[in-house]
């Protein structure tokens, strides 16, 4: 059974441009979740989508965009990137219900120069 | 303001003892909480969890402890093993808010042969 994966791995972009990343969730699991990790910091919730709309959302801004497809995998879209942007994206599924653990994918490394 | 915070950035243990992972949150509404170990270049890795019924919750090796009135929670790990060595986080969830995750910042294990 296939656990979580996200491509791409790693990816470089310079500011202004605009980052797609995907997330296919483990099976079973019918949540996704978006996470962004800052060097040494613990990863930070972005949104998460159920039942392909946007369930709850972080304190981000609009430029971080996702979307759930019916097979359950998810993207998150980020435009007009900032430096700071830069960081490890985790994409994370569970199921719907509370008190349930997430399933955490590898990541992807985002570089923005 | 940070919400979950594990004070600690570091821990450095023998082969065999015992390491204690602590840490603090400010919500009263958490009523879930979740352990993660993190290996370099993988995303976090389940390891146990406790709900706020309950002050402690073991599997093999590993407990946690939760002290409600002192927001506070620790991880045990006996005894200690040099393959423990990775970065912990401790997260806290709200059952209203879905399975959103708050994380602290993590501890860095060292478990010395």
């Amino acid at each position: 059974d296939a656990g979580v994966t996200q491509s791409p791995t790693h990816l470089i972009k310079t500011r202004g441009q605009q980052v797609t990343l995907r997330c296919s969730p483990k099976s079973g699991h019918d949540t996704v979740s978006w996470y962004q990790q800052a060097l040494g910091q613990g990863p930070q919730f972005i949104f998460q989508y159920y039942e392909e709309e946007e369930r709850q959302r972080g304190n981000f801004p609009d430029r971080f965009s996702g979307h759930q497809f019916p097979n359950y995998s998810s993207e998150l879209n980020v435009n007009a990137l900032l430096l700071g942007d830069s960081a490890l994206y985790l994409c994370a599924s569970g199921t719907s219900g509370p008190y349930n653990e997430q399933f955490f994918g590898p990541g992807t490394r985002l570089t923005v120069l | 303001d940070q919400q979950v915070k594990q004070n600690s950035p570091s821990l450095s243990v023998q082969e065999g003892r015992i390491s204690i992972l602590n840490c603090d949150y400010t919500n009263s509404m958490f009523d879930y909480f979740l352990w993660y170990k993190k290996y370099p270049a993988e995303g976090p890795t389940f390891l146990i969890s406790i709900s706020s019924i309950k002050d402690k919750n073991e599997d093999g090796r590993f407990t946690v402890f939760l002290n409600k009135s002192a927001k506070h929670l620790s991880l045990h790990i006996v005894p200690s093993q040099p393959g423990d060595s990775a970065v912990y986080f401790c997260a806290a969830s709200e059952a209203n808010a879905g399975n959103m995750l708050t994380f602290g910042g993590g501890t860095r294990l060292m478990v010395k042969p």
